[in-house]
């Protein structure tokens, strides 16, 4: 059973250009979220897409945007890419159900490192 | 709104002797807590979790945690470290409503084990 996938593993844009991430769910899962995490912290929340929708969204700028696709997979787009979006983009997937239950576990995958220069 | 404090940037612990990685929250309501573990070149891998109930709760690989409301912590402990547990600590915690997506992560903790 693949757990989350994302790609591509590690990539290297210079600023003002635009970049997109992949991500594919956990099989079941239908709901999926994207962080950043900086170096030297923790994973960040940046928004939340579920039924291809937008649900919840962190404090990040528009120029972090998404899509959910019909099949659950997601991708995150950053445009005019700045220096300080240099960091590890997790996707994590769950599935939609309220606490407690136990099913909306995040599970997260490896990761994207996007290095701005 | 909430947010998560882990005071220890980096703890050493020699192989076999107990460890105890702090975690302090700040929350109006009760919360629920996570710990996550992050490997070098890994994602997050979830310890265990607390969402009500039993104050002492117990994970994979042989760790626990307990939710002290009167302390806001959620301390995670292992008594026998092995060298496989070193990597990165981080504490979460998300809001009681809703679903699980936002949750708020500590800036972790480096654990490193010496032989």
């Amino acid at each position: 059973d693949a757990g989350v996938t994302q790609s591509p593993t590690h990539l290297i844009k210079t600023r003002g250009q635009q970049v997109t991430l992949r991500c594919s769910p956990k099989s079941g899962h239908d709901t999926v979220s994207w962080y950043q995490q900086a170096l030297g912290q923790g994973p960040q929340f940046i928004f939340q897409y579920y039924e291809e929708e937008e649900r919840q969204r962190g404090n990040f700028p528009d120029r972090f945007s998404g899509h959910q696709f019909p099949n659950y997979s997601s991708e995150l787009n950053v445009n005019a890419l700045l220096l300080g979006d240099s960091a590890l983009y997790l996707c994590a997937s769950s599935l939609a159900q309220l606490y407690p239950s136990g099913a909306n576990v995040l599970t997260f995958g490896a990761g994207s490192r996007l290095t701005v220069l | 709104a909430q947010s998560v404090t882990q005071p220890d940037i980096h703890i050493t612990v020699s192989e076999g002797a107990s460890l105890e990685l702090r975690c302090n929250y700040s929350y109006g309501a009760t919360p629920y807590l996570f710990w996550y573990v992050q490997s070098p070149g890994q994602g997050l891998q979830l310890l265990l979790k607390y969402f009500s109930g039993d104050t002492l709760v117990q994970g994979i690989k042989g760790f626990e945690a307990e939710f002290k409301r009167s302390q806001s912590s959620f301390n995670l402990r292992k008594p026998s470290v092995h060298w496989s547990d070193a990597a990165e600590y981080f504490c979460a915690v998300a809001p009681d409503t809703g679903t699980a997506s936002k949750l708020t992560f500590g800036t972790g903790t480096r654990l490193q084990v010496t032989l």
